[in-house]
């Protein structure tokens, strides 16, 4: 059965450090997502994607994230500068045109740690 | 602000007991609601979900999940846990607004033998 992939699966990293977290959708889907999941709390929705821009973001989505869709089959989380409060569990999520409604698929996560 | 609540962050049921993982969400149009499940050092797994029409809905694994809107609640049951159901389960809502997941905190099912 086709599944959503990310890697890392665990990324430690020190504040103020780039990190680029990966995500491969299930192939024929066309709308894409980011959710993070701080240690002991909600997952939270950061953005939606979909034709090659952002559709929706929230208010946790400021200028140091980015997504991008660089190919046909990956699709990247950026954090510029991370900081503490960035360590937390990302999970990608795809859903496929015309889905049962908000049917998303979600990838394993990956946990980032902020030193 | 538009929320869903899971009573219980964890849940202990025996072996062979009537599993009932309770939520409750707030929307001011009829809602969309999902019931996930988190397995250890895995992701998000949609386990069933209510749109539109009958009210009591089947999942995946036995679970099903029954839609009551005077109540506002969807809450989750099995009628019989096996070990295997020991997860974490997520309730979510779509947003009224920008039609997201919004997410419960999560309910840890613990089976005992």
């Amino acid at each position: 059965e086709p599944e959503v992939t990310q890697t890392p699966s665990h990324q430690v990293t020190q504040m103020g450090q780039e990190v680029i977290l990966r995500c491969v959708p299930i192939s024929n889907h066309l709308y894409f997502y980011w959710y993070r999941q701080i240690l002991g709390q909600k997952v939270e929705f950061l953005v939606s994607f979909y034709n090659n821009e952002i559709s929706e973001k929230s208010e946790i989505f400021d200028d140091q994230f980015s997504v991008e869709r660089p190919d046909g089959s990956n699709f990247t989380l950026k954090i510029r500068s991370t900081k503490l409060e960035d360590s937390a569990m990302y999970f990608c999520a795809s859903e496929a045109p015309l889905a049962p409604a908000y049917e998303q698929y979600f990838g394993p996560g990956t946990r980032l740690t902020v030193t | 602000a538009q929320s869903v609540t899971q009573l219980g962050s964890h849940v202990s049921v025996s072996e062979g007991a009537l599993v009932l993982l309770r939520c409750n969400y707030s929307s001011s149009v009829p809602p969309y609601l999902f019931w996930y499940v988190q397995y250890p050092n895995q992701g998000l797994q949609l386990l069933l979900k209510y749109t539109t029409g009958a009210t009591l809905v089947k999942g995946i694994n036995g679970f099903e999940a029954e839609f009551k809107k005077s109540e506002t609640s969807f809450h989750l049951t099995k009628p019989s846990a096996h070990m295997s159901d020991a997860a974490e389960y997520f309730c979510a809502v779509i947003s009224d607004s920008n039609y997201q997941l919004i997410w419960g905190a999560g309910t840890k099912l613990i089976i005992k033998p």
